[in-house]
């Protein structure tokens, strides 16, 4: 195991709703990304946390946008919720540094209805 | 990373043998490589790495090599065992923020 975290685990909403997931990172890792994994797929990155700031971002809409807290942890926030945002969302905790790797957790499997 | 080529969507193995799975990347700028194991229900596994300075790299059980002539990478695993049955993701980036996932191939291990 990793030592990342996410809840919930499993979450189901209704188009055009909000929500909100959440990310806990390995200790002694100040860096959270975000991906989107949909069925069959390899993931697709949304974006990255660095102390507190975007510090890059996949070709995902505003209506993803992200938190990240001085404690490392991170949110995702998905607004105006469509059909194809359903897969399962993964976050990745590491060091400083744009070629650290990168410790996944074990997602949470978004159902847009 | 994408698949393309030599990549082959699954892989189905006879318990004890080795494996060999296939990896193009298409961006020459990429330096730093990563092999993550994804079982069912779970997030990516971390395997095994290497950067563009090396052209291979072994871990236990296991063999990274990288081509940067034709931007190839692989993952031998040796001995393979039932718990190696899961979908297997190339992952590269070009020293920024992301990385790059490969079409992932699925490996299934015969008794």
């Amino acid at each position: 195991e990793t030592g990342v975290t996410q809840s919930p685990t499993h979450l189901i909403k209704t188009r055009g709703q909000q929500v909100t997931l959440r990310c806990s990172s390995q200790s002694g890792h100040n860096t959270v990304s975000w991906y989107q994994q949909a069925l069959g797929q390899g993931p697709q990155f949304i974006f990255q946390y660095y102390r507190e700031e975007e510090n890059g971002r996949g070709n995902f809409p505003p209506r993803f946008s992200g938190l990240q807290f001085p404690n490392y942890s991170s949110e995702l926030n998905v607004n105006a919720l469509e059909l194809d945002d359903s897969a399962l969302y993964l976050c990745a905790s590491s060091t400083t540094g744009a070629t650290d790797t990168q410790y996944f957790g074990p997602g949470t499997r978004l159902t847009v209805l | 990373g994408e698949s393309v080529g030599l990549h082959l969507p699954t892989l189905s193995v006879q318990e004890g043998d080795n494996s060999i799975i296939n990896c193009a990347y298409s961006n020459s700028a990429s330096d730093y490589f990563i092999w993550y194991k994804q079982e069912s229900g779970k997030g990516p596994q971390f395997i095994i790495d290497i950067r563009s300075n090396m052209d291979k790299r072994q871990g236990q059980r296991v063999t990274v090599l990288l081509n940067k002539t034709v931007k190839h990478l692989s993952l031998q695993i040796a001995a393979t065992q039932p718990g190696d049955s899961a979908v297997y993701f190339c992952a590269e980036t070009a020293n920024d923020y992301k990385l790059s996932f490969g079409a992932g191939t699925t490996v299934t291990v015969r008794a």
